[in-house]
């Protein structure tokens, strides 16, 4: 079965500070990864996803298919990073889904 | 180009009531889908409709059920209205091309059911 483990529901950094948020996955086939964040009254919108490998907002994530993990990483935590942050896991199977953990509230304070 | 727009922003309905959410994707995009979003439950996938064709199911009960016009817009339904149906329903929409798979959400439906 496709799973997806967010184990913090709640991270507290300060401004300037690194910021890890874990994700670990269990899929059977090649997983397709992505981050999707939540702003206070906005919506949902997508951040990255591990195929296209790049750095947004000074974000990044490696697929570690060894470890099953895509956790998202940035070293120098601003306020305005302040957000709910989903990882998920795009299955196919005779149709589109994203499984999505269930999300780490990230608060940034000065 | 427009963002994917759903219809109606908030509902109040009475147990054991129907309700019908609407979702315009983004031109182009013939792929929607309907999430559940509660703070016990986080995100669920409900279906994916593609073509006016459902392709996938999650696993809620088939009080829940949906459509897609030719358009791409796409309803969904829930019929006898239960207290845990109460819960924010967002629709997002994507090209149906397996390696670019982003979805595009809406702002969502918040449904409360009393």
């Amino acid at each position: 079965a496709q799973r997806v483990t967010q184990p913090e529901k709640l991270l507290s950094v300060f401004k300037g500070a690194p910021v890890e948020l874990k994700c670990n996955y269990s899929y059977s086939g090649s997983p397709e990864l992505f981050w999707y964040v939540q702003y206070s009254r906005q919506r949902l919108q997508l951040l990255l996803r591990h195929i296209s490998r790049e750095s947004i907002k000074g974000f990044t994530a490696d697929l570690n298919k060894g470890e099953t993990s895509f956790h998202l990483k940035k070293p120098f935590a601003q306020e305005e990073d302040s957000a709910m942050y989903y990882c998920a896991l795009s299955v196919w199977d005779s149709g589109y889904a994203l499984n999505f953990g269930k999300g780490t509230s990230l608060l940034v304070t000065p | 180009k427009a963002g994917v727009t759903q219809t109606p922003r908030y509902l109040i309905k009475t147990r054991g009531q129907q309700v019908t959410l609407s979702c315009s994707p983004i031109s182009g995009h013939r792929s929607v889908s309907w999430y559940q979003q509660t703070p016990g439950q986080g995100l669920q996938f409900l279906f994916e409709y593609f073509s006016e064709t459902q392709r996938n199911k999650g696993n809620f009960p088939g009080r829940f059920s949906g459509r897609q016009f030719s358009n791409s817009r796409s309803e969904m339904n829930v019929s006898t209205l239960e207290l845990g149906d109460s819960a924010l329903y967002l629709c997002a929409s994507s090209l149906d091309r397996r390696q670019n798979t982003e979805a595009f959400f809406g702002q969502g439906t918040r449904l409360t059911v009393v």
